[in-house]
C-alpha cells in the first residue's frame, strides 16, 4: 500500500529563519511524483512545490526547496527566511504512475512567529 | 481560467435536510476529486472521477452520500439526509492526468464549509 507519513505534528519557527518539514513515502512504484502544499487559514490548498521521482535535482521555488532521497523515501521541505505568511498547514503529497489519485500526509502545522 | 469553482461557500442546515455541494473543475481537466476535511480525521478523499466515470469510490462514508458528474464541467455531491456529524469542510478538486502528460498535481477550490445543526 502507498502511504506518506508526516511525523511531525507542529512545529514553530522564529521570523526570518530557516525550518525544515519531514515527510517520508511508502512505494513500490519507479516513476511518481511528490508534492507539498499549503494551507493556510484561509483554508485554500495551494501547491508549494513539485518533484518528479525521476529527476535527481532537487527543486526550488524561491525560498521553498526539496530535500528528495529517493532511495530513503523521504521528501522534506526547507523553507528559508520563514515569514508570517508562512504560518500554515503543509501536506506532503504523493502520486504515481497515471491514477490521479493524490496519497496525502497526516499535515504539519506550522508556526511562524515574529 | 478562474481555477476551481465550489458552491455553496457556506452552508448551514437542518438534520435530516439534503445538501448539494457544487463543483466546476478547470476546463480540460481529466479527474476530479471530492474531499472532506474535519480537525479529527484530517483530509479523507471520498469519491474520484475520471473523464465523468466515478473512478473509487471508497471513501464515500455511507449510502447518505453520493455523488454524480453529468458532464466533464460540473459535479455535485448530495447527503441525504444530513447529519450532525457530516458538518465539515469539503474541497473539490481537479487534475489534468492523460497519461503522463500532466503531474497529476491537483488543483483545490475555495471549498464548502458545512454546519449541519
Amino acid at each position: 500500500a502507498q502511504t506518506v507519513t508526516q511525523s511531525q505534528p507542529e512545529m514553530s519557527v522564529q521570523e526570518a529563519e530557516t525550518v525544515t518539514l519531514s515527510c517520508t513515502y511508502d512505494t513500490s512504484e519507479n516513476n511518481y511524483y511528490l508534492f507539498w502544499y499549503k494551507q493556510p487559514p484561509s483554508r485554500q490548498m495551494i501547491l508549494v512545490i513539485r518533484q518528479e521521482a525521476y529527476k535527481q535535482q532537487n527543486a526550488t521555488e524561491n525560498r521553498f526547496s526539496v530535500n528528495f532521497q529517493k532511495a530513503a523515501k523521504s521528501f522534506s521541505l526547507k523553507i528559508s527566511d520563514s515569514q508570517l505568511g508562512d504560518t500554515a498547514m503543509y501536506f506532503c503529497a504523493f502520486t504515481y504512475s497515471n491514477t490521479g489519485k493524490l496519497i496525502f500526509g497526516q499535515g504539519t502545522t506550522l508556526q511562524v512567529k515574529p | 481560467d478562474a481555477g476551481v469553482i465550489q458552491s455553496p461557500r457556506h452552508e448551514v442546515t437542518e438534520m435530516g435536510q439534503e445538501v448539494t455541494l457544487r463543483c466546476k473543475p478547470i476546463s480540460g481537466h481529466d479527474y476530479l476529486f471530492w474531499y472532506r476535511q474535519t480537525m479529527m480525521r484530517g483530509l479523507e478523499l471520498l469519491i474520484y472521477f475520471n473523464n465523468n466515470v466515478p473512478i473509487d469510490d471508497s471513501g464515500m462514508p455511507e449510502d447518505r452520500f453520493s455523488a454524480k458528474m453529468p458532464n466533464a464541467s460540473f459535479s455535485t455531491l448530495k447527503i441525504q439526509p444530513s447529519e450532525p456529524r457530516d458538518s465539515a469542510v469539503y474541497f473539490c478538486a481537479s487534475s489534468l492526468v492523460r497519461g503522463l502528460a500532466g503531474s497529476g498535481e491537483q488543483f483545490f477550490g475555495p471549498g464548502t464549509r458545512l454546519t449541519v445543526l
